[in-house]
């Protein structure tokens, strides 16, 4: 596609339930990278992706947080047990290099609320 | 992670009038990166500096990167309330910091009023 897409845009969630967020990057975008947004702030980062590989998920808050990238394409990330300071809007991006440093392509990202 | 503090956190200002907002860090970035986000949207790209002293311009906005390259500065002339957003900067660690490379400062609310 044109430019990466996250699904869903939104999502409500009872405390204690799993979610799913999808993102798809750019096509042939070697390197994906999940960020959470607070209300008025700026991204956190959460977990990188180089390929398949999780290169790094020291951003992740807890063991509640997993994303995966088995293909090297399309990611998830998923929350079980959902809690409420989950609630963030979660960015996704990707980048075609491997340079630290190389620009990012966010998506729009999902605003998930923990009610 | 080295953190990065922006400033002034919110600003309104008429159309038309000039503006400075500032990144600053006690560390060391190898460059930096300013991005512009609307509501509902993701952050967009506007400039990467990399030299110290670099200066570049982007039609009315001027992005300055210092010279230790612990500090930048965007300077927006005559703005316009197409200007509104969310200006986040985000430095590239030196020479570590982790495989994302990229540490994002909370960013300056910018509202331009018609």
């Amino acid at each position: 596609g044109a430019g990466v897409s996250q699904s869903p845009r939104y999502k409500v969630a009872k405390r204690g339930q799993d979610v799913a967020l999808r993102c798809d990057p750019i096509s042939g975008h070697v390197s994906l990278f999940w960020y959470q947004q607070a209300l008025g702030q700026g991204p956190e980062f959460l977990t990188y992706f180089q390929n398949e590989a999780q290169l790094d998920k020291s951003g992740l808050p807890s063991d509640r947080f997993f994303a995966e990238r088995p293909e090297g394409s399309v990611s998830t990330l998923k929350i079980q047990r959902t809690q409420q300071e989950d609630s963030a809007v979660y960015l996704c991006a990707s980048s075609s290099g491997q340079v630290k440093g190389s620009p990012l392509h966010f998506g729009n990202g999902t605003r998930l609320t923990v009610t | 992670t080295q953190l990065l503090e922006q400033s002034p956190q919110f600003l309104s200002i008429q159309e038309g009038e000039n503006l400075t907002v500032y990144c600053n860090s006690s560390s060391v970035f190898s460059s930096l990166q300013w991005y512009r986000q609307e509501p509902g949207e993701g952050p967009v790209l506007l400039v990467t500096v990399v030299t110290g002293g670099e200066v570049k311009k982007l039609k009315r906005l001027t992005f300055q990167f210092g010279d230790a390259r612990k500090d930048s500065s965007l300077h927006i002339t005559a703005a316009q309330p197409g200007d509104t957003g969310l200006y986040l900067c985000a430095g590239v660690d030196w020479p570590g910091g982790g495989a994302d490379g990229l540490t994002f400062g909370k960013g300056t609310h910018l509202i331009i009023q018609p």
